[in-house]
């Protein structure tokens, strides 16, 4: 299947700063990715999806200048966690859709944990 | 009322029985369903696709979709203690370009 892959896959930072999560996609183009955040022992949320040479579109609830997301090439995305906070630790995984657009695939996921 | 739904409890099943989950979705036009497993401390992974109505075989795993009654199901069957994880089904809600998810469902397989 198609590969995703996430850098960093652990990081662990002090509250204040800004910490820049990659997703690529290795072996397809990917016009839209998507962020999703993961709570331990909770479901998926969908942060917002991520469009190549546009703005992403966020869900509600999701303060988009904290949440930075970038998606300057048909291979890469990135979530830049600005001023991070205990609070903002989570799992943070990406995904994207084949060229088919028929499956969607996630990246290995991103432990960030602030503290 | 959700777009996904999967309200089992943790299902305990020993090895070798079948692991029979459910899920339901709310929008009648959607054409897209999955089943990710997702073990501890990892992200998902896609196991079945399903589109048509009816059963869909691979390997251990049998996806069965009943678009009538907007109901898709996964089987497991000789369950293997490596099934040990969460299943989360999905719908690719129409007209949207988004995955829609159920909680999921934690499968314990006992030796």
């Amino acid at each position: 299947g198609a590969v995703v892959s996430q850098h960093p896959s652990r990081v662990i930072c002090k509250s204040g700063t800004s910490v820049k999560i990659e997703c690529r996609s290795l072996d397809f183009q990917a016009t839209t990715m998507f962020w999703y955040r993961q709570f331990p022992k909770k479901s998926l949320m969908l942060m917002a999806t991520s469009n190549e040479g546009s703005k992403a579109t966020y869900e509600q609830g999701v303060e988009k200048d904290k949440f930075l997301i970038n998606h300057a090439s048909l291979t890469l995305s990135t979530l830049t966690v600005t001023s991070a906070h205990p609070e903002d630790s989570s799992f943070y995984i990406c995904s994207a859709w084949t060229p088919k657009g028929n499956e969607q695939f996630f990246g290995p996921g991103t432990r960030l944990t602030v503290l | 009322q959700k777009e996904v739904e999967q309200n089992s409890g943790p299902l305990s099943v020993p090895e070798g029985a079948i692991a029979s989950l459910n899920c339901t979705y709310s929008d009648r036009g959607s054409q897209s369903f999955f089943w990710y497993r997702q073990y501890s401390g990892k992200s998902p992974e896609l196991i079945m696709s399903i589109y048509s109505n009816g059963d869909k075989e691979d390997g251990r795993f049998t996806a069965q979709l009943n678009k009538a009654s907007q109901y898709v199901s996964l089987l497991i069957r000789d369950s293997q203690p490596s099934d040990s994880a969460t299943y989360l089904c999905a719908v690719n809600i129409r007209g949207n370009n988004r995955l829609a998810f159920g909680k999921g469902n934690q499968v314990v397989v006992i030796p």
